[in-house]
C-alpha cells in the first residue's frame, strides 16, 4: 500500500526557510492532491496547503504569503518551503494524500521541526 | 481560520458507547458531506477512521460510526475498548479559502 515519509532538517533558525520533502512509495504520486498538515506540541491540526501533480496549489490564507509547494513526479516526491519562520512554526509536520475533498489518507509518520537559534 | 468545535474530553467505561460531537457552520460541516474523523495515539500520526460523514475505510472496526445533523457531525464508538483511548479530530471541507478545517480535538479516556 501507499506509504509516505517526510524528510528534512529538524532544526531551523528564526527568519530562515523551513524545507521538507515527502516521498511517496508503493504507488504513483500522479493524479492525486497531496497535503501538508502541522501540529504544534500539545495542540490541534492545521492544514497548510496542498499540491496536485500538475502543480496546481491551494494554500491556507494564514500562511499563504510564506508558503511554496512543489512536486517532482519523476522522484515521486513533493515538497514544502516555509519562509521567514518563527518559534510559532515549531511543530510536527505531516504529509498526507488528499482525496479531494473527502479525506486525508494515508499520512506520513511526521517530522518534528524546531525553530530556534 | 475557524476551527470546528469539539468537546475537550469524553470518557467511558469498557463496553460502553460514547459520542464525540463536531460543530461547524453551514459553510463547512452543514454544507457538505465531506466530514472525516481521525484517531491519534500519542506520538503517532493521525489515522483515518471515518470519511464522507459515515463511511468506514477497510480495516477500521465497525464499532466506529459517523453521522451528521445540521451543522454538527458525530463520531460514535460502541463497545469501548482500552485501545480506543486516544485523541480524535474531525475535519471538514469548507467553502472558505481555507479549504479544510480541523476540529479542536477530543481526548477519549477509557475508565
Amino acid at each position: 500500500q501507499v506509504q509516505l515519509q517526510e524528510s528534512g532538517p529538524g532544526l531551523v533558525r528564526p527568519s530562515e526557510t523551513l524545507s521538507l520533502t515527502c516521498t511517496v512509495s508503493g504507488g504513483s504520486i500522479s493524479s492525486y492532491y497531496w497535503s501538508w498538515i502541522r501540529q504544534p506540541a500539545g495542540k490541534g491540526l492545521e492544514w497548510i496547503g496542498r499540491i496536485y501533480t500538475s502543480g496546481i496549489t491551494n494554500y491556507n490564507p494564514s500562511l499563504k504569503s510564506r508558503v511554496t509547494m512543489s512536486v517532482d513526479t519523476s522522484k515521486n516526491q513533493f515538497s514544502l518551503k516555509l519562509r521567514s519562520v518563527t518559534a510559532a512554526d515549531t511543530a510536527v509536520y505531516y504529509c498526507a494524500r488528499d482525496s479531494n475533498p473527502s479525506k486525508f489518507d494515508p499520512w506520513g509518520q511526521g517530522t518534528l521541526v524546531t525553530v530556534s537559534s | 481560520q475557524s476551527a470546528l468545535t469539539q468537546p475537550a474530553s469524553v470518557s467511558g467505561s469498557p463496553g460502553q458507547s460514547i459520542t464525540i460531537s463536531c460543530t461547524g457552520t453551514s459553510s463547512d460541516v452543514g454544507g457538505y458531506k465531506y466530514v472525516s474523523w481521525y484517531q491519534q495515539h500519542p506520538g503517532k500520526a493521525p489515522k483515518l477512521m471515518i470519511y464522507e460523514v459515515s463511511n468506514r475505510p477497510s480495516g477500521v472496526s465497525n464499532r466506529f460510526s459517523g453521522s451528521k445533523s445540521g451543522n454538527t457531525a458525530s463520531l460514535t464508538i460502541s463497545g469501548l475498548q482500552a485501545e480506543d483511548e486516544a485523541d480524535y479530530y474531525c475535519s471538514s471541507y469548507t467553502s472558505s479559502s481555507t479549504l479544510y478545517a480541523f476540529g479542536t480535538g477530543t481526548k477519549v479516556t477509557v475508565l
